[in-house]
């Protein structure tokens, strides 16, 4: 079992949808857990941390569930701008692993 | 400007040469690290380094070396010895306690011949 997983997709959704992926991880020992953005070709960039309480940035809202080990991205009003490939990230003390990403497309 | 920088952009080596990746960051982050990913797989840890001169194998050393004698620094060499180098390289940072996130240089994409 991997210790991040993801659902490759992909999500194929219509402008101004809301979209939701879900991330799980094993280690329970994990820290700290984030959301980071790959668009085609290009490096990974950190999108928002996650955390207990909920993090909202924007249109984008992170959840972490600690009980269930898993963690949320949701994205409101979808933009065609927000095509890309999500990927989560679970860290301990010193690595960060990551899952094979969600890919997002958005249909005009 | 603060970021990571990482050189060449694309790199083309002959099979049995050994490369070296450059990974440069003004950050001031104590953290580096290094990925491979592959189309599908994810990324995967190849070498970490918490603070200059000590530097740890990840999941997919082999045929991998590093270096950390500078902090802003932490070169990749990929050697003969790696059986499919072909793959997109990534270099990250990040302060020590992994509680924020790391940051990723624009990656190098290296094809073997």
């Amino acid at each position: 079992r991997k210790e991040v997983e993801q659902d490759p997709g992909p999500f194929n959704v219509p402008e101004g949808a809301t979209v939701a992926f879900n991330c799980t991880y094993s280690n329970s020992a994990s820290q700290s857990f984030f959301w980071y953005r790959q668009d085609c070709r290009k490096e990974p960039k950190l999108l928002m941390s996650v955390y207990s309480s909920g993090n909202e940035d924007g249109r984008f809202t992170a959840q972490l569930n600690r009980a269930s080990q898993y963690i949320s991205l949701l994205i409101r009003d979808s933009k065609l701008s927000d095509s890309a490939t999500y990927l989560c990230s679970a860290s301990g003390t010193y690595k960060y692993i990551f899952g094979t990403g969600t890919r997002l497309k958005v249909l005009a | 400007d603060g970021g990571i920088t990482q050189s060449p952009k694309y790199l083309f080596r002959k099979e049995g040469q050994n490369v070296t990746l450059s990974c440069e960051q003004n950050l001031n982050h104590d953290a580096m690290y290094w990925y491979r990913q592959d189309p599908g797989q994810g990324l995967r840890l190849i070498y970490y380094s918490q603070i200059v001169n000590d530097f740890q194998k990840g999941d997919i050393a082999e045929g991998y070396s590093v270096s950390r004698e500078k902090k802003e620094s932490f070169p990749l060499t990929v050697t003969s010895a790696q059986k499919n180098p072909t793959a997109f390289y990534l270099c990250a940072s990040s302060g020590l306690a992994a509680t924020h996130g790391q940051f990723f240089g624009p990656g190098t994409r290296l094809t073997v011949l």
